[in-house]
């Protein structure tokens, strides 16, 4: 079965660096999504993305965060001057229709980890 | 805006014996509603959705779903819980925006203990 996967698994970054999520959303997919899951609290949506375009972002994707489809397989997601509290783990999810029936499919997400 | 509330944080049950985990929600609209299982250390896997079809949902692994409009729930259920099913189990409530971005909404989560 098609999976989303997602690099690395494991981040470690010194606060203030720059780091870069990546994801390969299943193939025949169009709409991605970014996740955070801060350690004990819930699953927070980010961001959606479609047609090469950010569709929705929440409060919490501010001007630190970016993504980017940079080829026809990866999804990014790139967090500038990173903060202790952006430790968290970062999942992506593909869905091959945007309809609010579409389950979407996560990959096993990257612990980030900001020293 | 729709909200999930998951009203246990933690189910325990003994192998065989059945497994209750409870979910309600609040939509505005008629929403998706979906149940969602996160094994540790890894991702989140679909276990069932509701989308107003049926409103008793089977998924994967013996799990079913019944949406009940009028108490505004959507209950997961097995009727004899493995080992294997020790995890954590997300319900998610999703409804439809005006524009593209039809993002899912979390519930806290419920971690079920499976004791042998």
């Amino acid at each position: 079965e098609p999976e989303v996967t997602q690099t690395p698994s494991h981040q470690v970054t010194q606060m203030g660096q720059e780091v870069i999520l990546r994801c390969v959303p299943i193939s025949n997919h169009l709409y991605f999504y970014w996740y955070r899951q801060i350690l004990g609290q819930k699953v927070e949506f980010l961001v959606s993305f479609y047609n090469n375009e950010i569709s929705e972002k929440s409060e919490i994707f501010d001007d630190q965060f970016s993504v980017e489809r940079p080829d026809g397989s990866n999804f990014t997601l790139k967090i500038r001057s990173t903060k202790l509290e952006d430790s968290a783990m970062y999942f992506c999810a593909s869905s091959d229709e945007g309809g609010s029936n579409q389950p979407q499919h996560f990959g096993d997400g990257t612990r980030l980890s900001i020293l | 805006a729709q909200s999930v509330t998951q009203l246990d944080s933690h189910v325990s049950v003994s192998e065989g014996t059945p497994v209750l985990l409870r979910c309600n929600y609040s939509s505005s609209y008629s929403p998706s509603l979906f149940w969602y299982v996160q094994h540790p250390n890894k991702g989140l896997q679909l276990l069932l959705k509701y989308t107003s079809a049926a409103t008793l949902v089977k998924g994967i692994n013996g799990f079913e779903a019944e949406f009940k409009k009028s108490e505004t729930s959507f209950h997961l259920t097995k009727p004899s819980a493995h080992m294997s099913d020790a995890a954590e189990y997300f319900c998610v409530v999703r409804e439809p925006f005006l524009g593209y971005g039809q993002n899912f909404v979390f519930g806290p989560g419920t971690r079920l203990s499976v004791l042998p």
